[in-house]
């Protein structure tokens, strides 16, 4: 059973495409969360929504739009991708504020 | 600001010690966690210090001092497959919530 699941895997497109990734998670968490890790492997936090709220905006270029439908799912929308797009996006989600996260496996995004 | 600390790259031999450290410094402080990341995986979390002092789960034990703002992972007997990246992770207050602030991660290779 897998407890934090993202689609798709891999991900290719062109610049100026729209694209989405999809995140669920069955462990009934109410908080989940989307990161960006760069080439340098390094995590940054993108947003975050506790029970279909968003909670937090990092700063994120207004092409990303997060979109929660319930609290188990936290879907991704990239409009007019860029080069520098190109990362792995994970999803994450936890059982509350003070809690460590479980982490889906990532979708890496090449924009070409 | 927000400045997590740790070596980008390490090297031990199966059957050793290694001790990974990490310092920070940050807006608020409500944990520290480890996470192992393996090349093209999830993270996967390791080990949470709320509480100075030493957390030991098996080979892994984790060390906090609030008060220097230091932390370190301690692996034993290493294996061959403890080679990956080992991520230290603030939980910081973000705005109404807390989020998870990563460093860039630690990535440890082990040898035979």
């Amino acid at each position: 059973d897998t407890a934090v699941s993202q689609t798709p895997k891999y991900l290719v497109t062109q610049m100026g495409n729209d694209k989405s990734i999809k995140c669920e998670q069955n462990l009934g968490h109410d908080t989940m969360y989307w990161y960006k890790q760069d080439s340098k492997k390094f995590l940054k936090i993108m947003f975050s929504y506790n029970n279909k709220e968003l909670i937090i905006n990092e700063t994120v270029p207004n092409r990303f739009s997060p979109k929660s439908p319930d609290k188990a799912h936290l879907n991704l929308h990239i409009n007019s991708l860029e080069l520098g797009d190109s990362a792995v996006y994970f999803c994450a989600s936890s059982p509350g504020q003070a809690w460590g996260y479980t982490f889906g496996s990532g979708t890496r995004l090449t924009v070409v | 600001g927000q400045n997590i600390d740790q070596p980008t790259e390490m090297t031990a031999t199966e059957g050793a010690i290694v001790q990974i450290n990490c310092t920070y410094q940050t807006s608020g402080f409500n944990g520290l966690f480890w996470y192992q990341q393996h090349a093209g995986e999830a993270p996967t979390f390791l080990s949470y210090n709320v509480l100075d002092g030493l957390e030991e789960k098996g080979r892994f034990s984790s060390f906090l001092s609030r008060s220097k703002g230091y932390s370190y992972l301690l692996l034993k007997e290493l294996q061959m497959k403890d080679s990956a990246s080992y991520l230290c992770a603030v939980l910081a207050p973000g705005g109404a919530t807390n989020k998870l602030i990563f460093g860039t991660g630690t990535l440890l290779a082990v040898q035979p």
